[in-house]
């Protein structure tokens, strides 16, 4: 089975600008989440879309959102980027059926970096 | 509200001898509980969990860990380290009800040979 991908793998943009990341999970997977990861905050969670809903929502401002198609694929965006952006943004999936109980799968991540 | 801490930065072993990542917790409700690692320039891979049942929980590469609901702690353990595996080791906690999942803020382990 393939595992979780991501594109693009790295990506520099500059502030003000926006960018969509994109995610395909595990065939047969329904929940993808999405985090940002940086040396100083951590693992830092963003969102959970289970069956193109959003489930969950971590503490981060509107400009970042995302959504999840009817093939369990994913995309997160962030408009007006800053320079406290920049990081490696991981992508997970899991079967998710409702439970919290199934453990993730996870991406080799974007590493974004704002100019 | 959840939460989980790493109480240690960086915890450093020699080869061959017991390693112990600590992890404590706090739910509302019933926990589920994991453990994940990440291996430089990898993404994060799934070690083991606890859902229910035993306490003592076995997972991937020899690991394990042991549930204490006392304590509200999920410990990692291997009782013979390597130097693979050296990794930054995190802790990760979802109630039942299905709320979003936090992560700890990560251990570093280093194993010298």
């Amino acid at each position: 089975k393939a595992g979780v991908t991501q594109t693009p793998r790295y990506l520099i943009k500059t502030r003000g600008q926006q960018v969509t990341l994109s995610c395909s999970p595990i065939s047969g997977h329904r929940s993808v989440s999405w985090y940002q990861q940086t040396p100083g905050q951590g693992l830092q969670f963003l969102f959970e879309y289970f069956s193109e809903t959003q489930r969950n929502k971590g503490n981060f401002p509107g400009r970042f959102s995302g959504r999840q198609f009817s093939n369990s694929r994913s995309e997160m965006n962030v408009s007006t980027l800053e320079l406290g952006d920049s990081a490696l943004y991981l992508c997970a999936s899991s079967l998710a059926g409702g439970q919290g109980y199934n453990e993730q799968f996870f991406g080799p991540g974007t590493r974004l970096t704002v100019l | 509200a959840q939460s989980v801490a790493q109480p240690e930065d960086q915890v450093n072993v020699a080869e061959g001898n017991p390693l112990t990542v600590k992890c404590t917790y706090s739910v509302s409700g019933n926990p589920y509980l994991f453990w994940y690692v990440q291996y430089p320039n990898r993404g994060l891979q799934f070690l083991l969990k606890y859902i229910t049942g035993d306490n003592l929980v076995k997972g991937s590469y020899g690991f394990e860990a042991e549930f204490n609901k006392s304590q509200t702690s999920f410990h990692l353990k291997k009782p013979s380290a390597l130097v693979s595996d050296s990794a930054l080791y995190f802790c990760a906690v979802r109630d039942s009800s299905a709320s979003k999942i936090i992560f700890g803020s990560g251990t570093r382990l280093s194993i010298r040979p």
